[in-house]
């Protein structure tokens, strides 16, 4: 069976440094992979979207950028987080066209 | 542009009441439709979904929704709900693309 991992699950950070979340699937193959970022009482924002190795599709113009070096990793880089990247951060993946399955999520606080 | 509103954004019922989350979406192509439960600092599950056939599916705990295509909407339905089911609620829509279109999320609150 398929299991999606991220890490870490909390972060607090200061603004100004930088960021990185990851996220791994298991159990297969070259799947659709998503960041979505959740902010306090507000719906999910799709941030980036990843249909294979190296392409990244980025939806929203921000301080964030994304990465995937390797089939079922997918990477969430910030070089200077700002106070409004505070939020609630979910991998997810999907096949294509599908039913999509999320990660248990990263909190980060930017302080 | 391809939308999904959630009428309701919060919605208190007491134990064993009925309940309904409303999900209208705008399209002029075939979807696919989903419910999605969150519960708190969790990700995202699957409730239940819509690709074809039935219009009307069902989940393991006694949730169900109904497509009516000409009304567009996916309303999610339950006879009697529990304290357990006290959570947010995301409709979405799929354009059978890659790309899944969210609710801005329904809190169900159930009350004692």
């Amino acid at each position: 069976s398929q299991t999606i991992h991220q890490w870490p699950a909390t972060l607090v950070q200061p603004v100004g440094s930088p960021l990185s979340l990851e996220c791994t699937v298991e159990g297969t193959s070259n799947p659709n992979l998503y960041w979505y970022r959740q902010a306090a009482g507000r719906g999910l924002q799709l941030l980036f979207y990843s249909v294979g190795i190296g392409q990244i599709s980025s939806e929203v113009p921000q301080n964030l950028s994304a990465s995937r070096p390797q089939d079922r990793q997918f990477i969430l880089s910030s070089k200077k987080l700002l106070l409004s990247d505070s939020g609630f951060y979910l991998c997810a993946w999907s096949p294509e066209g599908d039913t999509q399955y999320f990660g248990p999520g990263t909190r980060l606080t930017v302080l | 542009a391809q939308s999904v509103t959630q009428l309701d954004s919060q919605v208190p019922v007491f134990e064993e009441a009925p309940v309904e989350l409303r999900c209208n979406y705008s399209s002029s192509v075939s979807v696919y439709l989903f419910w999605y439960v969150q519960y708190p600092n969790q990700g995202l599950q699957l409730l239940l979904k819509y690709l074809s056939g039935s219009t009307l599916v069902e989940s393991i705990n006694g949730f169900e929704a109904e497509f009516n295509k000409s009304q567009t909407s996916f309303h999610l339905r339950k006879p009697s709900v529990h304290i357990s089911d006290t959570a947010e609620y995301f409709c979405a829509v799929s354009y059978r693309g890659f790309k899944t279109i969210f609710g801005a999320g329904t809190r169900l609150f159930v009350k004692a």
